[in-house]
């Protein structure tokens, strides 16, 4: 597609819920990203695919995050058992680059999870 | 560990008036650097980036900034704001694959 597709872009999940973030990259881009966004706060690094293969999950807050990108194009975030400390917007970004810092990343519009 | 540092949380500036947003960093090696933009409902996107070369870099819409290694900074700036510049900035750094980001500046320019 022409940009990043994220969906769904609200949810509401009552705590103890899981939830399941999907990201569409831009048809080619090898590197995808994901960060989590809190209120009033810059995007947190979460993981990183290079194609299928998840080289960096150090950001991941807990077990209860798990990402994935089976082949290598969609990837989805899940959280298990969700808290009220993980409402926030989760951002997914894509690169064409591989591993380089010259990574220029092209976001999403994000999927806002709201916590009850 | 990669840091990034923005001084000013929230500005209001009049149309006219001149910008100047900070960003300090703090990274051991060779880093490239990024300000990123997000409008009122819209994406996050690059406003300008520096890789390497002539540290005084310019983005779209008027905007510049400028490397300085020695401050570890690359402060954001525009001579001339427009009540379109109304938007959140974000200064950014990667330093191998990464890329770590300020916690914003939110800028609203009165018309």
């Amino acid at each position: 597609g022409a940009g990043v597709s994220q969906s769904p872009r609200y949810k509401v999940a009552k705590r103890g819920q899981d939830v399941a973030l999907r990201c569409d990259p831009i048809s080619g881009h090898v590197s995808l990203f994901w960060y989590q966004q809190a209120l009033g706060q810059g995007p947190e690094f979460l993981t990183y695919f290079q194609n299928e293969a998840q080289l960096d999950k150090s950001g991941l807050p807990s077990d209860r995050f798990f990402a994935e990108r089976p082949e290598g194009s969609v990837s989805t975030l899940k959280i298990q058992r969700t808290q009220q400390e993980d409402s926030a917007v989760y951002l997914c970004a894509s690169s064409l680059v591989r591993l380089s810092g010259a990574n220029v990343l092209t976001f999403g519009a994000g999927s806002r999870l709201t916590v009850l | 560990a990669q840091s990034v540092s923005q001084h000013n949380h929230h500005v209001i500036l009049s149309e006219a008036a001149s910008l100047e947003l900070g960003c300090n960093y703090s990274y051991g090696g060779t880093v490239n650097l990024f300000w990123y933009v997000q409008y009122p409902g819209q994406h996050l996107q690059l406003l300008l980036k520096y890789f390497s070369g002539d540290p005084l870099v310019k983005g779209i819409k008027g905007f510049e900034a400028e490397f300085i290694k020695s401050k570890f900074s690359f402060n954001l700036r525009k001579p001339s704001v427009q009540w379109s510049d109304t938007a959140e900035y974000f200064c950014a750094v990667n330093g191998g694959f990464k890329t770590i980001f300020g916690a914003g500046t939110r800028l609203f320019v009165k018309a």
